[in-house]
């Protein structure tokens, strides 16, 4: 069983409309939860993250972690043409490495 | 000019040759990280360097060997390439044991 599950799409919506990118994972021992957006023929940059469970809202994004059912969500509200890209799903593993383990990513493209 | 630089970009080359690739970095930052990426299995870890004295294998470093030669700089080589190495490949650095890694913008590499 992978790490990290991320459901790989491609998703695609018209421009406006809210998206839901989800993802689970298995080691109940996680503790920082991460996305990270990739666009094409870039590197990934992180885009949000959260310590723990709860929500936590960046303008048009909102980073959601359900740790009861290892359930990591992200939202974006009025997507835009530029939100198209691929969203990696991360999460920090224990110490001492604290090395990051990533989801295989969903690609969301945004039609105007 | 970027933080993080990668070089070459793009990297053809036959079975059984020896290649580096090299990444440097201007963020100042102790921690350097080679991944790779494939369609489907997301970024996977090589090799990571937590200074220029500290070198370890991550989870894929089976035909892979590293160089931290300053802590700006860290090469990776494949000794006698084979197909199944082609791939994206990038170099991160993170500050200490952060979440938040930066990446350079990846060298695309195909073993013919």
């Amino acid at each position: 069983q992978k790490e990290v599950e991320q459901d790989p799409g491609p998703l695609s919506v018209p421009e406006g409309a809210i998206v839901s990118l989800n993802c689970t994972y298995s080691n109940s021992a996680f503790q920082y939860f991460m996305w990270y957006r990739q666009y094409s023929r870039k590197g990934p940059e992180l885009l949000m993250y959260t310590y723990s469970s709860g929500n936590k809202e960046d303008g048009r994004f909102t980073a959601q972690v359900d740790k009861s059912s290892k359930y990591i969500s992200l939202f974006i509200r009025d997507s835009q043409p530029s939100d198209s890209a691929t969203y990696l799903c991360v999460v920090n593993s224990l110490p001492p490495t604290r090395q990051l383990t990533f989801g295989s990513g969903t690609q969301l493209t945004v039609l105007p | 000019d970027a933080d993080v630089t990668q070089t070459p970009r793009n990297r053809i080359t036959k079975t059984g040759k020896r290649i580096m690739l090299e990444c440097s970095q201007t963020k100042g930052h102790d921690r350097m990280y080679w991944y790779r990426q494939d369609p489907g299995l997301g970024l996977r870890l090589i090799y990571y360097s937590f200074d220029v004295k500290d070198i370890n294998k991550g989870e894929i470093s089976d035909g892979y060997s590293v160089s931290r030669q300053a802590q700006a700089k860290f090469s990776l080589s494949l000794e006698s390439a084979i197909p199944n190495q082609t791939a994206l490949y990038f170099c991160a650095t993170s500050e200490g044991s952060a979440y938040e890694q930066y990446f350079g913008p990846g060298t695309r590499l195909t073993v013919t």
